[in-house]
């Protein structure tokens, strides 16, 4: 089975400062992986995806994925924190063939005026 | 069209009252999904449903009854809910097979209240 982790429940980054947003992930099979990101009293919205393709993935709003399978990871970053990037951040895993979706923890981001 | 619809987006039930949660896409995707989200948690699986039929149920009480009519419509009957059923239910669709790797769409959920 797969399986994410989320390194850091609670992040904290100075407006205009770096994000980095850490993900682990396992899995036997080549993994589809994911990060949403969900604002208080909302749904899940998709920031970008990891399906094999390009291991650098760029997604909205500035953020980005590395997908490193010798590290199993696939951290988010952002170059510059935006006071409205404040929100949970899930990473999330899927294979081919199996319909389930699974989450990491999450990880709040909270920035620093 | 590329978004998921639920409804209502708040509601509060007594434990003897019987209601339910919609959900609506038109994206054409086959997989629909319910979740459970409590407070600071990340969202729990509860149903799937693959071309309009159940396909995984993660043990969930039968006080929850989803229901497929159609390809684009998902529904979740509550029945003597408990107030530790409380939660953020949130709706998401997919499609199958290899274009799965595109991601779920999910709706902005139903607050659920049960006193």
């Amino acid at each position: 089975a797969q399986s994410v982790t989320q390194l850091g429940s609670h992040v904290s980054v100075s407006e205009g400062a770096l994000v980095l947003l850490r993900c682990n992930y396992s899995s036997s099979v080549p993994p589809y992986l994911f990060w949403y990101v969900q604002y208080p009293n909302q749904g899940l919205q998709l920031l970008l995806k990891y399906t094999s393709a390009a291991t650098l993935v760029k997604g909205i709003n500035g953020f980005e994925a590395e997908f490193k399978k010798s590290e199993t990871s696939f951290h988010l970053t952002k170059p510059s924190a935006h006071m409205s990037d404040a929100a949970e951040y899930f990473c999330a895993v899927s294979v081919f063939g199996n319909e389930k979706l699974t989450f990491g923890t999450g990880t709040r981001l909270t920035i620093i005026p | 069209d590329t978004e998921v619809t639920q409804t209502p987006k708040h509601l509060v039930m007594g434990m003897t009252n019987k209601k339910s949660l919609k959900c609506e896409q038109h994206m054409g995707h086959r997989a629909m999904y319910w979740y459970k989200q409590k407070a600071k948690k990340p969202p729990e699986l509860m149903f799937v449903y693959s071309y309009e039929k159940l396909s995984i149920n993660e043990s969930v009480p039968s006080r929850f009854s989803p229901e497929c009519p159609n390809s684009s419509l998902l529904n979740l009957h509550l029945h003597a809910l408990q107030p530790e059923d409380s939660a953020l239910y949130l709706c998401a669709s997919s499609p199958l097979g290899r274009d799965a790797r595109s991601g779920y769409t999910f709706g902005s959920g139903t607050r659920l209240t049960v006193v």
